[in-house]
């Protein structure tokens, strides 16, 4: 158990739905990052927050959003789902400091058909 | 957009012997960072160099950083099957922590 959860593991959904991914950082880690991994496009990073604010925006879609509430955690949702969307979305965290590394979620798997 | 990229993309190796994967980067960086992911699983933090060092040891890896070549390899010296997995590079700009993903190399270590 890295201490960075995220739920759920598998998520089966159709085209044009939406979906809420969520992650819970380790504890004292205030950054979250979200970072999207396809077979073509390789680990994609979306979107960063850091206790509670947006720090920095990757290559997210604008069908997706995410935010991190007070008490750290963090959702990204994904809307209007296309099948290209089917990926496995990885949540990390950490504590913000350069020259550290981050602590990843297990992922969720989300395969859009 | 990837920062990095590896070579090789694939590597396969007997139990015991050494691996190397070499990573390539575009632009400054304030350090480099090595993981590993198991198929399918989160990604585990390696090893981190930073930008002023040229070498680093941890265990069994090996890290070396040229950063006027924008590049950098990781040594495994003395393989084990349950090394079987990718390693990504990724770096660090120096505005800002946001850590950008290289390519990956798959090594597979046979018994």
């Amino acid at each position: 158990d890295s201490g960075v959860t995220q739920t759920p593991k598998h998520l089966i959904t159709a085209t044009g739905q939406r979906v809420t991914l969520r992650c819970s950082p380790r504890s004292g880690d205030l950054s979250v990052y979200w970072y999207q991994q396809s077979l073509d496009q390789g680990l994609q990073f979306l979107i960063q927050y850091y206790n509670g604010e947006e720090r920095a925006k990757g290559n997210i879609l604008e069908r997706f959003s995410a935010q991190q509430f007070p008490d750290l955690h963090s959702e990204l949702n994904l809307s209007s789902l296309e099948l290209g969307d089917s990926a496995l979305y990885f949540c990390a965290s950490s504590v913000n400091r350069q020259n550290y590394g981050y602590t990843f979620g297990s992922g969720t798997r989300l395969t859009v058909v | 957009s990837q920062q990095g990229e590896e070579d090789p993309q694939a590597l396969s190796i007997q139990e015991g012997e050494n691996a190397t994967m070499n990573c390539s980067y575009k632009t400054s960086i304030n350090n480099l960072q090595w993981y590993r992911q198991n198929s399918g699983r989160g990604l585990v933090h390696l090893i981190l160099i930073r930008s002023n060092e040229r070498e680093k040891h941890s265990g069994r890896l090996r890290v070396t950083l040229d950063t006027s070549k924008k590049s950098s390899s990781l040594l495994i010296t003395a393989s084990r099957a349950a090394d079987t997995a990718s390693y990504f590079c990724a770096t660090g700009p120096n505005n800002g922590d946001k850590l950008i993903f290289g390519t990956g190399t798959r090594l597979q270590v046979f018994p």
